[in-house]
């Protein structure tokens, strides 16, 4: 089992619609979540963190943390072109090792 | 201003030569690690270390080298080794204690001619 696994898309959504994107990861002791966004060619930027089960609301985006499911997502609402990205779930697991999934490619067609 | 600065950003390399890629951070962050990308892949880990002195393989460290003698610069080896290295190359930094995220520099772009 991978550590930290994406759906694989690529997710296209239209203008306006809500984008929802999952990851699971597989270590129970993990305590620290991250979703990132990539342009191509570009470094990641940190979207949301989570740290603790339930929601997190910043703006446009809501994270979702359930430990007992070992699940976090992000929602995007009101998707815009420019939201057109790779985006990335990184996890911290023991030692402070920070795990990325493969990233989910989201097309926001205008 | 504070940041992570990675050297240089595009690199050819020889088959059979060693590179170094650079990574210095003025953050004061403990924890520094190396990624690698290949096209339409997310970020594998090739090495990470939390303290001076100290680090850790990832899940393809073969073929890699790291050092940490500083708490600011973190450099990655590229040895003759590693069979297949064209890649692009990210270096993050975080802070150890807390719930905190990773930055990362702008990459190095590697290219084996």
């Amino acid at each position: 089992q991978k550590e930290v696994e994406q759906n694989s898309g690529p997710l296209s959504v239209p203008e306006g619609a809500i984008a929802s994107l999952n990851c699971t990861y597989s270590d129970r002791g993990s305590q620290s979540f991250f979703w990132y966004r990539q342009y191509s060619g570009k470094s990641p930027e940190l979207i949301m963190s989570i740290y603790s089960n339930g929601d997190k609301e910043d703006g446009r985006f809501t994270a979702q943390l359930n430990k007992a499911s070992q699940y976090v997502s992000l929602l995007i609402r009101d998707s815009q072109p420019s939201d057109s990205a790779t985006y990335l779930c990184a996890v911290e697991g023991s030692n402070y090792k920070l795990t990325f999934g493969k990233g989910t490619l989201l097309t926001v067609n205008p | 201003d504070g940041g992570i600065t990675q050297s240089p950003k595009y690199l050819f390399r020889k088959e059979g030569q060693n590179v170094t890629l650079s990574c210095e951070q003025n953050l004061n962050h403990d924890a520094m690690y190396w990624y690698r990308q290949d096209p339409g892949q997310g970020l594998r880990l090739i090495y990470y270390s939390q303290i001076v002195n100290d680090f850790q393989k990832g899940d393809i460290a073969e073929g890699y080298s790291v050092s940490r003698e500083k708490k600011e610069s973190f450099p990655l080896t590229v040895t003759s080794a590693q069979k297949n290295p064209t890649a692009f190359y990210l270096c993050a930094s975080r802070v150890r204690q807390g719930d905190t995220e990773a930055f990362f520099g702008q990459g190095t772009r590697l290219t084996v001619v």
